[in-house]
């Protein structure tokens, strides 16, 4: 069975600082994904990575594959309260699966 | 506009009294997935349809069942509720081959 291990589960910052989020496993993915969820919404992707070592930047968020396609990491600069959100990682398994294997998600507040 | 529908929201029933969670996609995606979510479990896996009358058991799927007799519909059924599964429950959709899943708003599961 592939998991995922998301940490921090919660994380409480003042705006302006920066943080990151880790989302690790035993397992080899094909690609993983970063989804966003606030309250009352579904999740939506913010950025999917495929290759290993990948780096990809969405303002100021930067999203990172690991080499070993085992684990990645989301790192917000600056992080603003618009930022406040459920982050969650999600791994597609190799081999044409279209399963999505999810994280336990990072509850992140940023205060004004 | 581009979108997976759910319905109801909100629901609050009492035990084994059987209930449908209606779920429409309008984007002609071959592959849906119904997935419920708990706090500290994060987003598990309920039932999943690769295409109309093809689907699969997920993580979870005791005292569940689904219907894929349309491509756009997916509806999940409650036989007999018990209070376990109380949750928020998701249903999400996607291109066959795709990376993107696109969820929909939720639906609130209250069972007394």
């Amino acid at each position: 069975t592939q998991l995922l291990e998301q940490s921090p589960q919660f994380l409480s910052i003042q705006e302006g600082e920066n943080l990151t989020v880790y989302c690790n496993s035993s397992s080899v993915f094909s690609s993983l994904q970063w989804y966003r969820q606030e309250p009352g919404e579904g999740p939506v992707l913010l950025v999917t990575v495929v290759t290993g070592g990948e780096v990809k930047k969405l303002k100021r968020l930067t999203f990172q594959f690991g080499d070993a396609r085992k684990d990645s990491s989301l790192h917000i600069t600056a992080a603003q309260p618009g930022d406040t959100g459920l982050y969650l990682c999600a791994g597609v398994g190799q081999g044409g699966s279209e399963k999505l294997v999810f994280g336990k998600g990072t509850k992140l507040t940023v205060n004004p | 506009e581009a979108q997976v529908t759910q319905n109801p929201r909100y629901l609050i029933t009492v035990t084994g009294k059987k209930l449908t969670v209606t779920c429409s996609q309008n984007m002609n995606h071959e592959y849906m997935s119904w997935y419920r979510q708990d706090p500290g479990l994060g987003l598990r896996q309920i039932y999943y349809s690769m295409n109309v009358e093809v689907t699969d058991k997920g993580d979870v799927p005791e005292g569940y069942k689904v219907s894929r007799k349309e491509k756009r519909n997916f509806p999940l059924i409650l036989e007999s509720p018990s209070p376990n599964q109380t949750s928020l429950y998701f249903c999400a959709s996607k291109r066959q081959g795709g990376n993107e899943q696109f969820f929909g708003p939720g639906t609130r599961l209250t069972v007394l």
